[in-house]
């Protein structure tokens, strides 16, 4: 079955910028979206169709695509983005959906 | 206001047979894919699969085809998730959520109930 792979932990300083990636053979075909789950929390919807932010989102949230590889990037981090992130996308055919194994972002 | 409301957390015996609900409000429940998430716990998110209440239309990931039943009543704006057979690995937290675009089934989860907790232990 389809498989996203991302790295399981990235660390930031408060004010430097994150770089979260997500790798997939059917990226080139598949929008990717990303989520944000703190502990305790339903996940939140962060960035959808690669880069569109929904509402509500800051703007130092941000997604990129190149190739097989998407990566949700986060400026000026702060202490609140601390949080474990998913990639989400559909295999090849766009029949079913996956996620990511997750990267639980700290923030030094 | 859109949201998402999910049954209450269950303990249950293996083996035992187990339905767990979602009831859609504040938009049009038929126009919308909805889907479940399992989320062992300390693990990831795991997509099971999706239904379009509009006419039942259902797709599951290949993880859990057969594993589970996914259906809705559209009468009642609810959505539900069901076995027949509960394992101890089975114990989870488990989300619905809603696709955000119109009668896409491929597409992101915008909105998300709040989770119904699942434990199977004899």
């Amino acid at each position: 079955s389809y498989e996203l792979t991302q790295p399981p932990s990235v660390s930031v300083s408060p004010g430097q910028t994150a770089r979260i990636t997500c790798s997939g053979d059917a990226l080139p075909k598949q929008y990717a979206y990303w989520y944000q789950q703190k502990p305790g929390q339903a996940p939140v919807l962060v960035i959808y169709k690669d880069s569109e932010r929904p509402s509500g989102i800051p703007e130092r949230f941000s997604g990129s695509s190149s190739g097989t590889t998407v990566t949700l990037t986060i400026s000026g981090v702060q202490a609140e983005d601390e949080a474990d992130y998913y990639c989400q996308s559909a295999d090849s055919s766009g029949t079913y959906l996956v996620f990511g194994g997750g990267t639980k972002l700290t923030v030094l | 206001e859109v949201q998402l409301v999910q049954s209450g957390a269950e303990v249950k015996k293996p083996g035992e047979s187990l339905k767990i609900s979602c009831k859609g409000s504040g938009y049009s429940f038929t126009s919308y894919w909805i889907g479940w998430v399992r989320q062992m716990p300390g693990k990831g998110l795991e997509w099971m699969g999706i239904i379009y209440p509009g006419d039942s239309d259902t797709r599951y990931s290949p993880s859990f085809q057969g594993q589970v039943t996914i259906s809705a009543d559209k009468s009642i704006s609810t959505a539900y998730l069901q076995w027949s057979s509960l394992k101890a690995s089975d114990t989870a937290m488990y989300y619905c959520a809603r696709h955000r675009e119109l009668r896409k089934h491929n597409d992101a989860f915008d909105i998300w109930g709040q989770g119904t907790m699942v434990t199977v232990s004899s």
